[in-house]
């Protein structure tokens, strides 16, 4: 069975400062994996997905399937990111099925 | 853009009480899901659905939950008897063909009293 696990339920940082929302899964097959965001009292929105390799909001993530990690990293954190993070795993690759595996999530608050 | 859609976004029921909650997938999307996060707790899937049939549920989804599509753009979940247990947030999600990632709706909180 897949698992996803945030060891950090609550981050803390100042503007300005990096961060790094750590990630890591137990998947015995090739994982697609997604960090997705919640801003206070809205959805959750997809912010990265492993596939496309790209930048968004300047948040980027590796995928390192030796360390088993997709952590979640920015150079320099702004007070719009805070949020809660949730890393999530597919494992059936856009066939039918492919349930989420959410992790417990990450409170990223970033201070003035 | 286009999003998910839900209602009611709060549901307040007695226990042993039937619920339906709603949503209203992206037009384009063919994959639909439900999951719920019980405060303080991890997001968690319940079912899967796909071309009118459930394609996959978790051990959560017990015979007390059902899910339709009744029409072209709803998608519900109903709950027949609630529990007290069942008091959590519940999110639709929707996933168009070929593609991984699941869009979300903003949720419905379910309240059993």
């Amino acid at each position: 069975a897949q698992r996803v696990t945030q060891p950090e339920k609550l981050l803390s940082v100042f503007k300005g400062a990096p961060v790094e929302l750590k990630c890591n899964y137990s998947y015995s097959g090739s994982p697609e994996l997604f960090w997705y965001v919640q801003y206070s009292r809205q959805r959750l929105q997809l912010l990265l997905r492993h596939i496309s390799r790209e930048s968004i909001k300047g948040f980027t993530a590796d995928l390192n399937k030796g360390e088993t990690s997709f952590h979640l990293k920015k150079p320099f954190a702004q007070e719009e990111d805070s949020a809660m993070y949730y890393c999530a795993l597919s494992t059936a690759g856009g066939t039918s099925g492919s349930r989420l595996t959410f992790g417990e999530g990450t409170q990223l608050t970033v201070n003035p | 853009e286009p999003e998910v859609t839900q209602t009611p976004s709060h549901q307040v029921t007695q226990m042993g009480q039937e619920v339906i909650l709603r949503c209203v997938p992206i037009s384009n999307h063919l994959y639909f899901y439900w999951y719920r996060q019980i405060l303080g707790q991890k997001v968690e899937f319940l079912v899967s659905f796909y071309n009118n049939e459930i394609s996959e549920k978790s051990e959560i989804f017990d015979d007390q939950f059902s899910v339709e599509r009744p029409d072209g753009s709803n998608f519900t979940l109903k709950i027949r008897s609630t529990k007290l247990e069942d008091s959590a947030m519940y999110f639709c999600a929707s996933r168009r063909q070929g593609a991984y990632e699941q869009y979300f709706g903003p949720g419905t909180r379910l309240t059993v009293t």
